[in-house]
């Protein structure tokens, strides 16, 4: 089946301690997108890419970086985590960039832990 | 100011009855999505239903329709019927099309936990 897939599910750093967390899509999408979702609160969008094209949120921290090396995988990296880092990153993949129809679809998650 | 708002916190409903979730939402632009999503406790986000703000007709899935009141700005999600493995959160989300150009992720609502008691 076709899905968004995420590694690893759960994921303990130290404070401090770069992490990079993974996503991969066998949709063959243009379009992938990274969640922060606190305890308890919506999903904020941290940016997207649409093909290679990066695409940051204006209040996405500077900590907070992607790197998308081909249409398959997206990576975001976290420099130097803290404990406010600490939440579930949600990855999404949709088909194009244009139309407010096109559904997104959701990796199960990355619960990252900040000791 | 809030651009998706979900009232409910949360709900207790009894298995078998109907239920409704509430949202409104806030946008100046004409062209709009809004989209319907669970989230089990597992933290996988399940899309439901979509429906579009040129959409004449309220959407349906299966035992999931969609209230739409476009001058009220209100995108209620109905729930016939409901199950036990109904007990989830439940987000309402937008994306709105920034004036015809390339549209930007969702914005979702602070949601609504859904519990179904037997």
């Amino acid at each position: 089946d076709a899905m968004v897939i995420q590694n690893p599910r759960y994921q303990v750093t130290q404070f401090g301690k770069p992490v990079t967390l993974s996503c991969s899509q066998t949709l063959n999408h243009n379009v992938m997108y990274w969640y922060q979702q606190k305890s308890s609160q919506a999903p904020k969008l941290l940016f997207h890419y649409y093909d290679k094209d990066f695409n940051n949120e204006a209040d996405t921290p500077d900590n907070f970086q992607s790197r998308r090396p081909n249409t398959s995988f997206c990576f975001l990296d976290i420099r130097s985590p803290g404990l406010g880092d600490a939440a579930m990153y949600l990855c999404a993949t949709s088909r194009d960039h244009t139309g407010v129809g096109n559904e997104q679809f959701f990796g199960p998650g990355t619960r990252l832990t900040v000791l | 100011a809030q651009k998706i708002t979900q009232t409910q916190p949360g709900m207790f409903v009894q298995e078998k009855e109907a239920v409704t979730l509430d949202c409104t939402y806030d946008t100046s632009d004409p062209s709009y999505g809004l989209f319907w999503y669970k989230q089990p406790s597992s933290g996988e986000m399940i899309f439901l239903i979509y429906q579009g703000s040129y959409d004449q007709q309220n959407a349906t899935e299966g035992r999931y329709s969609l209230n739409f009141q476009k001058a009220r700005k209100s995108a209620n999600l109905v729930i016939s019927a409901s199950q036990l493995g109904d007990s989830a959160m439940y987000f309402c989300a937008m994306r709105e099309g920034l004036g015809g150009g390339g549209a930007d992720g969702l914005t979702f609502g602070k949601g609504t936990h859904l519990i179904i008691q037997p």
